[in-house]
């Protein structure tokens, strides 16, 4: 097993660009979820999912879509870029068994919003 | 609203000591409580986790923790530090269980382990 696959590793952005990060799992997980992480700040979360076709709201949504078409993929889209969208982002997902159950994160997106 | 805190941003020991790394959460009702640990360019990794019953909770690479409802805290434990150990520990908590539950992450704190 992959685990949890994350593209780009890095990426430069400027103001006002847009791009996707893009997420993969082959554990065949129903629950997947973005973070971002900042110095000093913990990871926070943006949004998450329960299964294909159904997405939510977590601490930080603004400036962030996601979609949920298949199990396997989860999409962050940035629909225009700004500097404060710098930080490092990670995937992660788990099993729909409950929040007791552990994650399993991607190795992380590295994005720089000039 | 539930919270977790690391009051260290780092920890600093010599290798073959004993180090603790500590954790204090807010919630309303029983927590589940996780430690996950980032080597550097890396994605967290899951060390050990406390939903119930025993307080004294073993994972990963020898690390262990404590669970204190009285004092609200889940401090991470391990009786001999290694310099593999060197990396950053977040502590994590939720309150809320079934599948939309969400888990709220400290702010991290960096172990830094010396020969």
């Amino acid at each position: 097993n992959a685990g949890v696959t994350q593209t780009p590793k890095f990426q430069v952005l400027k103001t006002g660009q847009s791009m996707t990060l893009q997420c993969a799992q082959d554990m065949n997980h129903e629950y997947m979820s973005w973070y971002r992480q900042d110095p000093g700040m913990g990871l926070r979360l943006i949004h998450y999912s329960v299964g294909a076709g159904i997405t939510d709201q977590g601490e930080v949504p603004n400036g962030y879509n996601v979609s949920r078409s298949t199990t396997e993929d989860f999409p962050l889209r940035l629909l225009s870029a700004a500097p404060s969208q710098t930080s490092v982002y990670f995937c992660a997902s788990r099993s729909n068994r409950g929040v007791n159950e552990k994650l399993f994160f991607g190795s992380g997106t590295q994005l720089s919003v000039l | 609203a539930q919270s977790v805190a690391q009051p260290e941003d780092q920890v600093n020991v010599a290798e073959g000591n004993p180090l603790t790394v500590k954790c204090t959460y807010s919630v309303s009702g029983n927590p589940y409580l996780f430690w996950y640990v980032q080597y550097p360019n890396r994605g967290l990794q899951f060390l050990l986790k406390y939903i119930t019953g025993d307080n004294l909770v073993k994972g990963s690479y020898g690390f262990e923790a404590e669970f204190n409802k009285s004092q609200t805290s889940f401090h991470l434990k391990k009786p001999s530090a290694l310099v593999s150990d060197s990396a950053l520990y977040f502590c994590a908590v939720s309150a809320l269980s079934g599948n939309t539950g969400k888990l709220i992450f400290g702010q991290g704190t960096t172990l830094q382990v010396k020969p």
